[in-house]
């Protein structure tokens, strides 16, 4: 199984900063199926990035995910009040699943 | 618009079954991909199963043998049938629809249901 171990834990910065967030595999994953969601306290996770780097329908333009083979990342240009929250890597493989852990992005 | 509403969680005591179901509009059930994730309280999440649109299913290792995935088409409605619940399967299930082709990513989330597993 593939495990993704994302970078920091924590991320603590102010609206108007700019967030790398990492996502790396213990294994080669396909850029195709790695895929990055942005989850708010209540509520059900939301899909931001597909393909490693495409924007899913309606995601701002600030949202921008790189990367190949085992390390990603998750830019977020310039942080909005409402882009607070946890971001959560997941790739597939042979009919698995997998999440990483989380990358909690919280106010400084 | 995609909705998905999950209902039939709550709280069963350890050994105990349930039967979750998620009713699905806006998309159709039987010519897509759909899964379940959870969600243990203040945890990350964690892929459950899934069934193909042909009709395979495929499960995380901590479930298998444990809990069937499965679909009613006539009710574009999934399903999770939970056997053996331990205390370990308390969580917030959510039901998602999945991209069967380039992607495999999930694109549209219910709001989830609740299940809690103690004595």
């Amino acid at each position: 199984e593939i495990v993704l171990t994302q970078s920091p834990g924590t991320l603590s910065l102010s609206p108007g900063e700019r967030a790398t967030l990492s996502c790396r595999a213990s294994q080669s994953v396909s850029s195709n199926y790695l895929a990055w969601y942005q989850q708010k306290p209540g509520q059900a996770p939301r899909l931001l990035i597909y393909g490693a780097s495409s924007r899913a329908t309606g995601i701002p333009d600030r949202f921008s995910g790189s990367g190949s083979g085992t390390d990603f990342t998750l830019t977020i240009s310039r942080l909005e009040p409402e882009d607070f929250a946890v971001y959560y890597c997941q790739q597939y493989g042979s009919s698995r699943w997998t999440f990483g852990q989380g990358t909690k992005v919280e106010i400084k | 618009e995609v909705q998905l509403v999950e209902s039939g969680g709550g709280l069963v005591q350890p050994g105990g079954s349930l039967r979750l179901s998620c009713a699905v509009s806006g998309f159709t059930v039987s010519s897509n991909y759909m899964s379940w994730v959870r969600q243990a309280p203040g945890k990350g999440l964690e892929w459950v199963s899934i069934i193909y649109s042909g009709g395979s299913t495929y499960y995380a290792d901590s479930v298998k043998g444990k809990f069937t995935i499965s679909r009613d088409d006539s009710k574009n409605t999934l399903y999770l049938q939970m056997n053996s619940l331990r205390a370990e399967d308390t969580a917030i299930y959510y039901c998602a629809t999945a991209v069967a082709g380039y992607g495999k990513y999930f694109q549209h989330w219910g709001q989830g249901t609740l299940v809690t597993v103690s004595s």
